[in-house]
């Protein structure tokens, strides 16, 4: 069974820097997808960016961008510019791309405070 | 374009009962997915749906179980209530299973269960 580790519970950053939120997994699958999704306090969760692992490229969505080393099985997320708005918890997820499933596979989250 | 509609938001039950939730998928989603989120446990798939077919289903007991209508929407349903389910309880629909894509889950905000 697949397995996301985020081993960061809190992690604090100033406003207009820079923070990365560690994420590690586990998997014997060679196919599969990473996703980082937000969720604000009482509100949706929300997609934030995700990755295909076969893709070598890291993706990129405005201020936030991953580093992918699928060797290594860690997916870490960079938030740049930090804004007061992108406090809230984070989840790293896992996907597998066999049998078409939707289900997610979680980590247990980090809590990101941005102080003004 | 309406989002991921979850009812209840809040309910409170004594253990013993039973309780229904439901969810409303963005019109044109056909796949539904439940998730129930705990502090202690964190995110756990409960089940997914397409086409009105259980597609797959997480650890849980029977005591769990849920249903997808012709209109996509879908209920879960929890029986015999005990302390441990009080919980938020999350919605996820997209566009089709995911197959060799990357769909995106769109989340509601989640019915909030507590188990008295």
């Amino acid at each position: 069974a697949q397995t996301v580790t985020q081993s960061q519970p809190e992690m604090s950053v100033q406003e207009a820097e820079t923070v990365t939120l560690s994420c590690t997994y586990d998997t014997s699958e060679s196919d599969y997808y990473l996703f980082w999704y937000k969720q604000p306090p009482s509100r949706q969760m929300i997609l934030v960016i995700r990755q295909e692992a076969y893709k070598q490229q890291n993706a990129t969505e405005n201020r936030f961008s991953v580093n992918f080393q699928k060797a290594a099985k860690s997916f870490s997320l960079k938030i740049s510019d930090s804004q007061l708005g992108d406090a809230a918890m984070y989840f790293c997820a896992y996907r597998s791309a066999e049998g078409g499933s939707e289900k997610l596979v979680f980590g247990k989250g980090t809590k990101l405070t941005v102080n003004p | 374009k309406a989002g991921v509609t979850q009812t209840p938001r809040y309910l409170i039950k004594t253990r013993g009962q039973q309780v229904t939730l439901s969810c409303s998928p963005i019109s044109g989603h056909r796949s539904v997915s439940w998730y129930q989120q705990t502090p202690g446990q964190g995110l756990q798939f409960l089940f997914e749906y397409f086409s009105e077919t259980q597609r797959n289903k997480g650890n849980f007991p029977g005591r769990f179980s849920g249903r997808q209508f012709s209109n996509s929407r879908s209920e879960m349903n929890v029986s015999t209530l005990e302390l441990g389910d009080s919980a938020l309880y999350l919605c996820a629909s997209s566009l089709v299973p995911s197959g060799g894509n990357t769909g995106e889950l769109f989340f509601g905000e989640g019915s909030r269960l507590t188990v008295l």
